[in-house]
């Protein structure tokens, strides 16, 4: 039972470039959430999904960008990346929403970008 | 009013003590506060929740406790163990909503 995948699990970017970090759940939860760790700030959510097809912004989008073709994957694709996208990434998913349902996550991925 | 501000940073304890971790809130309208345990290069995960309609739950020797009327809440580790130490973050959110906001995260250190 695999729960929630991350790939990769590190990766160095330069700027400008771009990337997708892979996100995958094996438990057909509805709900997956893309947040960001940085230091003493706790997560920040930067987008969500309520199912297949449908997906939507959190609170720091920007830089971003989401799809959700099935029920199991929900990519994250930087675009241009930026110095103040070095972080690590965390992918959730839950069967209910965050008021009600636990949220299972994944190892994370640290991002670095020179 | 959307925060949720946890206290203190960081926190040292002695094996065998009791770890005190504090949040407060603004919003009168979250009705959900869940406490996550985060161990280093692992994702977060739910230990306990609670809903206001209640002062206190326990669960084994992680209790949370709630003040409505203070707006804060508070995550106590009885007998804290050297396998406690871990990051622990308090979040909120209202009813029907998809988001949590979270805390900033508590290092929790245990000394044996």
């Amino acid at each position: 039972n695999a729960g929630v995948t991350q790939t990769p699990k590190f990766r160095i970017l330069k700027i400008g470039q771009s990337m997708t970090l892979q996100c995958t759940q094996d438990m057909n939860h509805n709900y997956m959430y893309w947040y960001r760790q940085d230091p003493g700030m706790g997560l920040k959510l930067i987008y969500y999904s309520v199912g297949a097809g449908i997906t939507d912004k959190g609170e720091v989008p920007n830089g971003y960008n989401v799809s959700r073709s099935t029920t199991e994957d929900f990519p994250l694709r930087l675009e241009l990346a930026a110095p103040s996208q070095t972080s690590v990434y965390f992918c959730a998913s839950s069967y209910q929403n965050a008021n009600t349902g636990e949220l299972f996550f994944g190892e994370g991925s640290r991002l670095t970008v020179l | 009013q959307q925060q949720v501000k946890q206290s203190p940073q960081s926190l040292i304890v002695q094996k065998g003590g009791i770890s005190i971790i504090n949040c407060a809130y603004e919003n009168t309208a979250f009705d959900y506060f869940p406490w996550y345990q985060q161990f280093p290069g692992k994702g977060p995960a739910l230990l306990i929740a609670i809903r206001p309609d209640v002062s206190e739950k326990k669960e084994g020797r992680f209790t949370i406790s709630f003040n409505k009327s203070a707006k804060q809440f508070s995550l106590h580790i009885m007998d804290s163990q050297p396998g406690d130490s871990a990051t622990y973050f308090c979040a909120a959110s209202e009813i029907g909503n998809y988001q949590l906001i979270w805390g900033a995260g508590t290092k929790l250190i245990i000394k044996p």
